[in-house]
């Protein structure tokens, strides 16, 4: 079955700097999504991408958050420069379409904020 | 407003028996999806039911939906030790540019061998 390919499983980072996780959704999805999971809390939503464009966001997703899809298979989120509080479990997330379909979750980049 | 509660939050079985989780929500809704995760790794898609419909199997999963009580129960038949995880439901809303789900807590489910 396909799958949604999230590298790193693991990023250690120092408050302040930028980080980039990586995604590769499935190759005929249209939609991506990313959302977060912090220890022990409910997995929520970030921010969803449709036509090269996000289509909604979170309050969450503030300016230090950023998207892009650079090569029209990587799918890529940003944060400018880290806080201690943005250290969570991070999910890549593709779909088919925005509605009556299943969305396919990578297994998550695990990232720590020090 | 909550949406996209689970309960109970835990829960214990042994090996072969059934287990129900539910899940409550608050505003209308497409579609209620049910996800697994194993301890700190990620989410896997169990099975979709569309707000037209009352209820569906998959395999040793039946998940029920009652739209007039925005409520859904996921049954799972004969547990087994590798069905302990934490399930989620998770809704998306109707309207326009409702990309985003919306998950419960979970519930966290061990069945013992």
């Amino acid at each position: 079955e396909p799958e949604v390919t999230q590298t790193p499983s693991h990023q250690v980072t120092q408050m302040g700097q930028e980080v980039i996780l990586r995604c590769v959704p499935i190759s005929n999805h249209l939609y991506f999504y990313w959302y977060r999971q912090i220890l022990g809390q409910k997995v929520e939503f970030l921010v969803s991408f449709y036509n090269n464009e996000i289509s909604e966001k979170s309050e969450i997703f503030d300016d230090q958050f950023s998207v892009e899809r650079p090569d029209g298979s990587n799918f890529t989120l940003k944060i400018r420069s880290t806080k201690l509080e943005d250290s969570a479990m991070y999910f890549c997330a593709s779909s088919e379409g925005n509605s009556f379909m299943r969305c396919t979750f990578g297994s998550g980049t695990r990232l720590t904020v020090v | 407003s909550q949406q996209g509660e689970e309960d109970p939050q835990a829960l214990s079985i042994q090996e072969g028996e059934n287990a129900t989780m539910n899940c409550s929500y608050k505003t209308s809704i497409n579609n209620l999806q049910w996800y697994r995760q194993n301890s700190g790794r990620g989410l896997v898609h169990l099975i979709l039911i569309r707000s037209n419909e009352r209820e569906k199997h998959s395999g040793r999963l039946r998940v029920t939906l009652d739209t007039s009580k925005k409520s859904s129960s996921l049954l799972i038949t004969a547990s087994r030790a590798a069905d302990t995880a934490s399930y989620f439901c998770a809704t998306d809303a109707p309207g326009a540019g409702s990309y985003q789900l919306t998950f419960g807590k979970g519930t966290k489910l061990s069945v013992i061998p």
